[in-house]
């Protein structure tokens, strides 16, 4: 089934830790996100990527990086530098950038 | 700047009754996309709808009605007969046909009560 997919469900970080958040897409979408939820906040997008071997910063991108060497993959690490990390990650993917986006199930992350 | 507002942050109704979930949105923009997406307890964002900012035509699909009126920068989304399945939370969202970036509002939790 074509779809995405977020691994891992549930991840912890330890102080000073670099954790990274694995996205897959087999939908042949050119575009791909990266979104934080936070209670009551709405989601706030990360990063973005409308082509491989390129991507944007979002409104949020402070303490976080990404890449894309690969069409269906985008991997987020959450990096030391990311001071309150804990929330729910969620990953979605367009064909292109302003058409629809179809998401993952999302990763909950939490600090130890 | 463009901004999406979704003022009820819970709603809760007995299960039948109808429910309308409000968004107002910001946008300088005359070319531009509006959308609805559902969030069960399961997190991941189920797309509903999209409407382009040139039809303003009410759309209507089983139960799910929605309501775009571009003099008042709404775009509310009904639920009739509402059943115990549709409780989530409910994202509206808007893109500019410049950007490539969707806003999303923060949201309104939906209770269906039985």
């Amino acid at each position: 089934d074509g779809g995405i997919t977020q691994s891992p469900k549930y991840l912890f970080r330890k102080e000073g830790q670099n954790v990274t958040l694995s996205c897959e897409q087999n939908l042949n979408h050119d575009a791909m996100y990266w979104y934080r939820q936070d209670p009551g906040q709405g989601l706030r997008l990360i990063y973005y990527s409308q082509i491989v071997n390129d991507f944007q910063k979002g409104d949020i991108a402070e303490g976080y990086s990404v890449s894309r060497e690969k069409k269906e993959s985008f991997p987020l690490t959450v990096t030391s530098a990311q001071k309150n990390p804990t929330a729910f990650y969620l990953c979605a993917s367009s064909v292109r950038a302003k058409n629809i986006q179809y998401f993952g199930a999302g990763t909950r992350l939490s600090v130890l | 700047a463009q901004k999406v507002t979704q003022a009820q942050t819970e709603i809760s109704v007995v299960e039948k009754e109808d429910v309308t979930l409000d968004c107002v949105y910001e946008t300088r923009d005359t070319t531009y996309y509006l959308f609805w997406y559902k969030q069960p307890p399961s997190g991941e964002l189920v797309f509903l709808i999209r409407r382009n900012s040139f039809d303003e035509q009410n759309e209507i699909s089983g139960r799910y009605s929605w309501n775009f009126q571009k003099s008042t920068s709404s775009f509310n989304f009904t639920i009739t007969a509402s059943q115990v399945v549709d409780s989530a939370v409910y994202f509206c969202a808007l893109s500019s046909y410049r950007d490539d970036k969707i806003i999303f509002g923060k949201g309104t939790r939906l209770h269906i009560l039985p």
